[in-house]
């Protein structure tokens, strides 16, 4: 199985101020189509998790343009350029290139 | 709007078995898969497996394999995921997720269940 390891997995973050949170995994998640299938869920405290993006970069329906994804190959990248009070909770990259979808550990984004 | 909305908590006994329901709306059942993911207390996303209403097509982790089944009922557009012989480890959050089909195949969970919390305790 593809193994999914995020860093920091914690993030004291000031209101306004940016975020960023790196996803790194075992093998390459750039699949046979040429597409790497990396995504971004984010679980606020006691809610369902949210796909914020998608295919490495492309923001969900809904989702507001703070949140950007990137990366390539084995390294990716979740950045919020202004943290908001909302964006509280645990973000998680997920892969689902490779049978079976693994998950990276989370990463908590909390307010200082 | 898509809405999964899955079915109330559950405490099960050792050994017993359990069976969440997914109740899909907004969309056209058949016409995407299934997966269900699971969240032990304070922990991380396990992915459980998927299936397809449209042809019952249905792909487990192996972890779970011998234990787990997943149906779907198309009249009621509801998905269901049976785990049996539970253990204490099986007490988690279960959600459920409609899952987006990309050239490559099944790439990420796009909507979300709600979540049923089943607690495994003697």
């Amino acid at each position: 199985d593809i193994v999914m390891t995020q860093t920091p997995l914690s993030s004291p973050v000031t209101l306004g101020q940016p975020a960023s949170i790196s996803c790194r995994s075992s093998q390459s998640l750039v699949h046979s189509d040429g597409n790497a299938y990396l995504s971004w869920l984010q679980q606020r405290p006691g809610q369902p998790p949210r796909l914020l993006i998608y295919k490495i970069s492309n923001r969900f329906s809904g989702v507001p343009d703070r949140f950007s994804g990137s990366g390539a190959g084995t390294d990716f990248t979740l950045k919020i350029s202004r943290v908001e009070a909302e964006d509280v909770g645990v973000y998680y990259c997920m892969q689902a290139t490779q049978f079976p979808w693994t998950f990276g550990q989370g990463t908590k984004v909390e307010i200082k | 709007q898509v809405q999964l909305v899955q079915s109330g908590a559950e405490v099960k006994k050792p050994g017993a078995s359990v069976k969440v329901s997914c109740k899909a709306s907004g969309y056209t059942f058949t016409n995407y898969y299934v997966s269900w993911v699971r969240q032990a207390p304070g922990q991380g996303l396990e992915w459980m497996g998927w299936i397809s209403p449209y042809n019952d097509n249905t792909n487990y982790a192996q972890k779970l394999q011998g234990r787990v089944t997943m149906t779907t009922d198309t009249s009621t557009s509801t998905a269901y995921m049976e785990l049996r012989s539970l253990r204490s480890d099986d007490t988690a959050v279960y959600y459920c997720a409609r899952v987006a089909y990309c050239s490559g195949g099944n790439c990420h969970g796009d909507y979300w269940g709600q979540g049923t919390l089943v607690t495994v305790s003697s």
